[in-house]
């Protein structure tokens, strides 16, 4: 079957930097993304990796390895509005392209 | 300015009664989908549709039906067969086929039963 895991909750604090890790299990691995989601908001695309190696988007960088079927998400300069969920989606093959997504990472920043 | 329209934002249904979710976007994208969303869970694909009059049943089409009959619109019926419908009700929408592209999402309808 196909899964993808991430933990359920991060904390940092203001102006420090976090990793958001996201394992997956797909016959048809074709992308990883990743989207922000304030409460009670739309997600909002963040980045997106085929190949492996890092991708900077300014403060945002997401990372991937195809062997190890893992990626991560890091976060440098935190700022309040940072604090959101945050979720990996694989875009799989096997399931005509379709993204499945992972339960989300709730990040909490404080002061 | 270019985007997803969702509405209502907040609904109700009673028992028994079948409810439509409105999707509309301008982007001139070609394919559309719809998602669920319940607390603490990732997204759900209910249904989605790569060109006008066609679409294909997601991971949990059951209870769900929709329609393409214009590529501005994608609209989402909740019928009464959805013994459980309370969720937060996500339209995206996506242009071009490059694995890179990304999709753009509405505001959402959140939806409850009465």
């Amino acid at each position: 079957g196909q899964s993808l895991e991430q933990p359920s909750e991060v904390t940092a604090v203001e102006g420090a930097i976090v990793q958001i890790n996201c394992t997956y299990q797909t016959s048809g691995f074709y992308g990883l993304s990743w989207y922000q989601q304030h409460d009670g908001g739309a997600p909002t695309f963040l980045s997106y990796n085929a190949l492996d190696g890092l991708e900077e988007t300014g403060r945002f960088s997401s990372f991937l390895s195809r062997s190890d079927s893992y990626g991560y998400l890091l976060l440098q300069e935190l700022q309040m509005k940072d604090s959101a969920s945050y979720f990996c989606a694989v875009r799989d093959m096997d399931s005509n392209y379709q993204l499945i997504w992972g339960a989300g990472t709730k990040l909490i920043i404080k002061p | 300015d270019g985007g997803i329209t969702q509405s209502p934002k907040y609904l109700f249904r009673k028992e028994g009664q079948n409810v439509t979710l409105s999707c509309e976007q301008n982007l001139n994208h070609d394919a559309m989908y719809w998602y669920r969303q319940d607390p603490g869970q990732g997204l759900r694909l209910i249904y989605y549709s790569q060109i006008v009059n066609d679409f294909q049943k997601g991971d949990i089409a059951e209870g769900y039906s929709v329609s393409r009959e214009k590529k501005e619109s994608f609209p989402l019926t909740v019928t009464s067969a959805q013994k459980n419908p309370t969720a937060f009700y996500l339209c995206a929408s996506r242009g071009g086929q490059g694995g890179n592209q990304p999709q753009h999402f509405g505001d959402g309808t959140r939806l409850s039963i009465l």
